[in-house]
């Protein structure tokens, strides 16, 4: 399989749930994104991880909590979440910092807090 | 810092129009410059780059882009709009801060009138 693969790709959640959404590259690349996707709203970067460590957290809510355990696998962690929260949760990847070649998008997860 | 504008939050045309999205950028840098597709649902797809060399930059889809330094611009054009063609489209320039992390504009919806 190649590319970027998010999972699950829809998600409904109560505000008291914990849940995790997932993120796959199989591109090799060495640095992945965490970004939000409201509607009407501009992309929100959260999270960026470069060579597994978090370089960049956009001032982001502690019930937001992500973890990268080797350069393949990106994590999002979900904890009380508030309605506000719903949202498309894009991940993204990148060989260095994109600037030279871009990102890859995974599809996304559509996730509703309710 | 580097930033992106992206004219008109919405732009509609008629099957077979001609498709002009603006993007304008700033850069103290010579820039790189990206344009995304996302279709609904979707995660954002690379549509064409310029980084060096030509200014005309030929990409999927039929688009096309044409770096212009001296308006920092980087409009996307195609000559004839099909149904196919609607979906929010992203520019995006490299910043030269955290490693060329990719800033991205707040999107242009293009519908496509039968």
């Amino acid at each position: 399989e190649t590319g970027v693969t998010q999972t699950p790709r829809h998600l409904v959640m109560g505000m008291t749930n914990k849940k995790s959404l997932k993120c796959e590259q199989h591109l090799g690349h060495n640095a992945m994104y965490w970004y939000k996707q409201s509607a009407k709203k501009p992309l929100e970067l959260m999270f960026v991880y470069s060579l597994e460590e978090r370089v960049e957290n956009n001032s982001v809510p502690s019930r937001f909590s992500p973890e990268c355990p080797n350069s393949s696998h990106l994590f999002l962690h979900l904890h009380t979440l508030q309605p506000e929260d719903s949202a498309l949760y894009l991940c993204a990847s990148s060989q260095g910092g994109g600037g030279n070649y871009g990102y890859t998008f995974g599809s996304g997860t559509r996730l509703t807090v309710v | 810092a580097q930033s992106v504008t992206q004219l008109g939050s919405h732009v509609s045309v008629s099957e077979g129009a001609l498709v002009l999205l603006r993007c304008n950028y700033s850069s103290s840098v010579p820039p790189y410059l990206f344009w995304y597709v996302q279709y609904p649902n979707q995660g954002l797809q690379l549509l064409l780059k310029y980084t060096t060399g030509a200014t005309l930059v030929k990409g999927i889809n039929g688009f096309e882009a044409e770096f212009k330094k001296s308006e920092t611009s980087f409009h996307l054009t195609k000559p004839s709009a099909h149904m196919s063609d609607a979906a929010e489209y992203f520019c995006a320039v490299r910043g030269i801060n955290q490693g060329g992390k990719l800033i991205f504009g707040q999107g242009t919806e293009l519908s496509v009138k039968p």
